[in-house]
């Protein structure tokens, strides 16, 4: 099955709740990215997390890998009407590429 | 200020049409790629270039041919278009190939 799959397909919650979207990945990878897509817009890079890291923050966002389990977390706090998007995990296979996951659709009502 | 521009933005064109989408980066990145994404939002790359040089092509048909003219700039022609051809398309680059990537606005492609 697909590289970078993200789980769940679909989130749906109300603001200023926590929303958690999860990746899992079958190879060994050198780092896994987050990146988000507004509707109707290009993709934007949210954080990238080393092999050799277990955990990245920016802002309300933060990032959790696992490569034991090849997975990895990405958990928004305090969620916005704004941070509704599609959210995309991409891992890099060899190197060469970005391998993007099917997305996690993330609404939240306001 | 656009880091990654794409034009056109909408592209309605008939089967069998032969159209290009253009892109341009300001960032100074050395690679630079096209992906397609389809109607289930899924992301796939198409080509990329690093330095102008041809180092990812994806089985695309060989109706759609890349041309780096330089590092700033990667375009995508299509030949012979064809209905299966809709999708969005976006361009989008980074320095190195490990890195993050900037993405363009991406152009909306339908062939009627």
């Amino acid at each position: 099955s697909q590289q970078g799959e993200e789980d769940p397909q679909a989130l749906s919650i109300q603001e200023g709740e926590n929303a958690t979207m999860n990746c899992s990945y079958k190879t060994s990878i050198n780092n896994l990215q987050w990146y988000r897509q507004n509707s109707g817009r290009g993709l934007v890079h949210l954080i990238l997390i080393r092999s050799n890291e277990r955990e990245k923050h920016s802002g309300r966002l933060r990032v959790t890998l696992d490569t034991s389990k090849k997975s990895s977390s990405l958990l928004i706090t305090a969620s916005r009407a704004a941070d509704t998007a599609s959210y995309f995990c991409a891992t890099d296979e060899s190197g060469s590429r970005l391998t993007f996951g099917e997305g996690t659709q993330l609404t939240v009502n306001p | 200020d656009t880091a990654v521009s794409q034009t056109p933005k909408y592209l309605v064109t008939q089967m069998g049409n032969d159209k290009s989408i253009k892109c341009e980066q300001n960032l100074g990145h050395d690679t630079m790629y096209w992906y397609k994404q389809d109607s289930k939002k899924f992301l796939k790359i198409m080509f990329s270039y690093n330095n102008k040089e041809l180092i990812i092509n994806e089985t695309v048909p060989n109706r759609f041919s890349p041309k780096s003219p330089d590092k700033a700039h990667l375009n995508l022609h299509i030949n012979s278009l064809e209905l299966g051809d809709s999708a969005v398309y976006f361009c989008a680059s980074s320095q190195g190939v490990r890195n993050e990537q900037f993405f363009g606005p991406g152009t909306r492609l339908t062939v009627l």
